[in-house]
Order: C-alpha cells, then sequence, then structure tokens
C-alpha cells in the first residue's frame, strides 16, 4: 500500500479562521512533509519531519503550525492565512534514516487539499 | 549547487505519437532521479525511478534511463494515450529534493 490520505479535499476559509489540514499513511514512513503549490508551478517544500520531529522548516510564516502526533499522522494548522496563500497543499512521505537522509528517498504525496483563502 | 532542467512545454501530441520530454541535471554527488505525473486536481504520483547510473526506470509504458555521461533522465513513451494528459516532473533526490518547472502534456484524439 503506498496510499497517502488527506483530508478535506477542499477548503474554504476566511482570513480570521483557524482550520486544520490532515495526512495519514500507513507505509511505515518515518519522514513527512507539507508542500505548497501553485498554479503550473512545482511543489515547494515548507516542513519536514523526521521520525516525529521538526528538522526542516523553510522559513514559513508562523499563521501555519505543523504539528506531527505520531508516526502515522501529520497535520497542518493555519490560522490569519491571506488570499496569497490560497493553493493545493500537499502531503508527502518517504523513508527516513537516523542520518537524517530523508530526502535521499522516493517521495510519495496525498491527493492534496485545494485550499482558498477568502 | 543541485537543480533540475526541464524542458519547457505545454506540449500537444496526437493520439499514438511518440513522446518525449527532456530532463537534466546537475549534482555534486550521486543523485536518484523520479519522473512523477500530476493529473488534473490530483497530487503527484511517482511514474518511475532510477539510483544510479544506467539505470532504467519503466512504468506504464514510460521509460526513462539515468545517462550519467550527459547528466539526463529523459522521460520516453512509444504511443501515447489521450489519458497520459497531466503534468510531468523530473526530480532529483541527493541530500535535498529537487523539481523541474514540469511540462505540461495534452494529447488530443
Amino acid at each position: 500500500d503506498t496510499e497517502v490520505t488527506q483530508t478535506p479535499k477542499h477548503l474554504v476559509m476566511g482570513m480570521t479562521n483557524k482550520k486544520s489540514l490532515k495526512c495519514e499513511q500507513h507505509m511505515g514512513h518515518r519522514a513527512m512533509y507539507w508542500y505548497k503549490q501553485k498554479a503550473k508551478k512545482p511543489p515547494e517544500l515548507m516542513f519536514v519531519y523526521s521520525y516525529e520531529k521538526l528538522s526542516i522548516n523553510e522559513s514559513v510564516p508562523s499563521r501555519f503550525s505543523p504539528e506531527c502526533p505520531n508516526s502515522s499522522l501529520l497535520n497542518l494548522h493555519l490560522h490569519a492565512l491571506q488570499p496569497e496563500d490560497s493553493a493545493l497543499y500537499l502531503c508527502a512521505s518517504s523513508q527516513d534514516s537516523r542520518e537524517g537522509l530523508a530526502q535521499t528517498y522516493e517521495q510519495y504525496f496525498g491527493p492534496g487539499t485545494r485550499l482558498t483563502v477568502t | 549547487g543541485d537543480s533540475v532542467t526541464q524542458m519547457e512545454g505545454p506540449v500537444t501530441l496526437s493520439e499514438e505519437a511518440f513522446l518525449t520530454i527532456n530532463c537534466t541535471y546537475t549534482a555534486t554527488g550521486y543523485p536518484s532521479l523520479f519522473w512523477y505525473v500530476q493529473y488534473p486536481g490530483e497530487g503527484l504520483q511517482l511514474l518511475l525511478k532510477a539510483t544510479k547510473a544506467d539505470d532504467k526506470g519503466s512504468n506504464k509504458g514510460f521509460e526513462a534511463t539515468y545517462r550519467k555521461e550527459t547528466t539526463s533522465f529523459h522521460l520516453e513513451k512509444g504511443s501515447v494515450q489521450v489519458s497520459d494528459s497531466a503534468v510531468y516532473f523530473c526530480a532529483l533526490s541527493d541530500s535535498q529534493f529537487y523539481f523541474g518547472t514540469g511540462t505540461s502534456l495534452t494529447v488530443i484524439p
């Protein structure tokens, strides 16, 4: 099974709302990722979790707050977003190593959450 | 630093035509190479991969060969179908993961 699931599929939120995106995988992967993808562009890395610890934060604004409750789950908490944050948010997972070489392995992506900020 | 350069799109082909999407890379180490496909409204799917020089990745009629001498990993398919219409991303993994800019393919009946 190489499935990564994400909920919700679509989300519309106002700039004062608080919402969360959820991601789950059951492949035994110990690295999980959040990406942001704008139309007609490649995914941009936001966060990497390695063995449930945040290992990379690509200078993402604090209105995005990731959380990794366990090795299968990854959340992205959203608060006070801006219209320019509207995008497809993708979760991915991969194998990892204790040497922090998660990004040497292939990544498996979920279907994404289409976020619209009004 | 490492990078991936991908053929500019969009590409439009007739059904059963031959497809090539060019991808070249720059890397300091010995990266693994991937092709991902993204169908409209969906996430990225791993299409194929190669982990060392001269490896050939293949899946669903698509092929790509890891060419170290030309630093290339071109995607090919002998006969495209309408259902192959999608955006294709070449990617490299070394200590980090790098995506190309993507190539949009439209196949017309």
